[in-house]
């Protein structure tokens, strides 16, 4: 079956614009979570959505926002980009409401903030 | 809150040799454990986890990993490795019950020379 699904795999933002990234779970996967990995802070947990809830949420700003629609498709948007978003940005699936299932990773959206 | 130690950030091995990549953990709670490994531009897979049970945990392409309570540590070996393995690995762990959220490790890049 197929993966994770993230797009846009690339894009390039200037500081001040906003994005919208998107995510399409596994086929019956109800749990998505998403996370940014930066060479400096290494991989960092932003929220996780189970049935278009949002269940968890890390330690970043008000500028980073999600939601989860009811075909478990997710969007996390960041908006006034700063340089330091530049990222790459993961996006998991889980079929399970908790973790002893396994996770599943897209190849991400590696976003550039000039 | 959990955090996890990776001490390692470099390990270089030549093909055929073992390799062990170290891994340390703090929570004050229970936990699950989970490798995963990043080849370049991809995202992450899942080689093993730790749920419960047997302390010994065996995964895809020859891992395993050893839950020591406690030492609190879970390192990943692996007695025989090939150019293949050459990428990024990363330690994770979860609060068990705590819902979909991964505390990673810093990574260690394991660099498999001929």
């Amino acid at each position: 079956k197929a993966g994770v699904t993230q797009t846009p795999r690339y894009l390039i933002k200037t500081r001040g614009q906003q994005v919208t990234l998107s995510c399409s779970p596994i086929s019956g996967h109800r749990s998505v979570s998403w996370y940014q990995q930066t060479p400096g802070q290494g991989l960092q947990f932003l929220f996780e959505y189970f049935s278009e809830t949002q269940r968890n949420k890390g330690n970043f700003p008000g500028r980073f926002s999600g939601r989860q629609f009811s075909n478990s498709r997710s969007e996390m948007n960041v908006s006034t980009l700063e340089l330091g978003d530049s990222a790459l940005y993961l996006c998991a699936s889980l079929a399970t409401g908790g973790m002893s299932g396994e996770l599943f990773f897209g190849e991400g959206s590696r976003l550039t903030v000039l | 809150a959990q955090s996890v130690t990776q001490l390692d950030s470099q390990v270089p091995v030549f093909e055929e040799a073992p390799v062990e990549l170290r891994c340390n953990y703090s929570s004050s709670v229970s936990v699950y454990l989970f490798w995963y490994v990043q080849y370049p531009n991809q995202g992450l897979q899942l080689l093993l986890k730790y749920l419960s049970g047997s302390t010994l945990v065996k995964g895809i392409n020859g891992f395993e990993a050893e839950f020591n309570k406690s030492q609190t540590s879970f390192h990943l070996r692996k007695p025989s490795v090939h150019i293949s393995d050459t990428a990024e690995y990363f330690c994770a762990v979860s609060e068990s019950g705590g819902g979909n959220k991964l505390t990673f490790g810093t990574g260690t890049q394991l660099k498999v020379e001929l």
